[in-house]
């Protein structure tokens, strides 16, 4: 059974460059959520995705979007980047089985440290 | 008002000691609660999960008081490997997905 893998691990970007991380999920598993860890917090919600479409999003801006591919695989975008969005990237996969089947059992990714300059 | 709270330390201890971590929620309709660890530079991994009755896992104990909206984490016996980021974690099912709330974590340093 593989975790989830994250590329790259590392990457320095300048404001308003654009950033596309990419996540590949466990095996078996079907729903792909981002988050975003700044220095000194906890794990923040980006997005999920599910059956290739986005199903929930936090409180971040249009300009933060992703992809989920058939093969459960998912990319997170960011255009214009700004020095704030310096953090790391994690990816966590887990399997949606149905309303009332309780919460997912997140499995994260090592995560892509980005730093903006 | 952050929707988790949890006590950032860093709690420095002797290996031995026992530690207790705690954390409020906000939200009365979230509905599973866990606590995750998360190594220096590492991804958060699942500890255990939180149930009314309490639980335990070894050294590990962890209590939900939903009326009083209060999780916490006791850890007997501390090793050097016990050192790490304590994340409390709440999930809210809203919208017709589950959402995971973290804290910011709570810092463990156990010294010899």
């Amino acid at each position: 059974e593989t975790g989830v893998t994250q590329s790259p691990t590392h990457l320095i970007k300048t404001r308003g460059q654009q950033v596309t991380l990419r996540c590949s999920s466990q095996s078996g598993h079907n729903t792909v959520s981002w988050y975003q860890q700044a220095l000194g917090q906890g794990p923040q919600f980006i997005f999920q995705y599910y059956r290739e479409e986005e199903n929930g999003r936090g409180n971040f801006p249009p300009r933060f979007s992703g992809l989920q591919f058939p093969n459960y695989s998912s990319e997170l975008n960011v255009n214009a980047l700004e020095l704030d969005d310096s953090a790391l990237y994690l990816c966590a996969s887990s399997l949606w089985k149905g309303i009332g089947s309780g919460a997912n059992v997140l499995t994260f990714g090592a995560g892509s440290r980005l730093t903006v300059l | 008002r952050k929707e988790v709270e949890q006590d950032p330390g860093p709690f420095n201890v002797p290996e031995g000691a026992t530690v207790a971590f705690n954390c409020t929620y906000s939200n009365s309709a979230s509905q599973s609660f866990f606590w995750y660890r998360q190594d220096c530079r590492k991804e958060p991994k699942l500890l255990m999960s939180v149930y009314s009755s309490g639980n335990e896992d070894g050294r590990f104990t962890a209590q939900l008081n939903r009326a009083s909206q209060y999780i916490s984490l006791l850890i007997r016996d501390s090793k050097l490997s016990d050192s790490a980021t304590y994340l409390c974690v709440v999930n809210l099912f809203s919208g017709g997905y589950n959402k995971l709330i973290f804290g910011a974590g709570t810092r463990l340093a156990v010294h010899p």
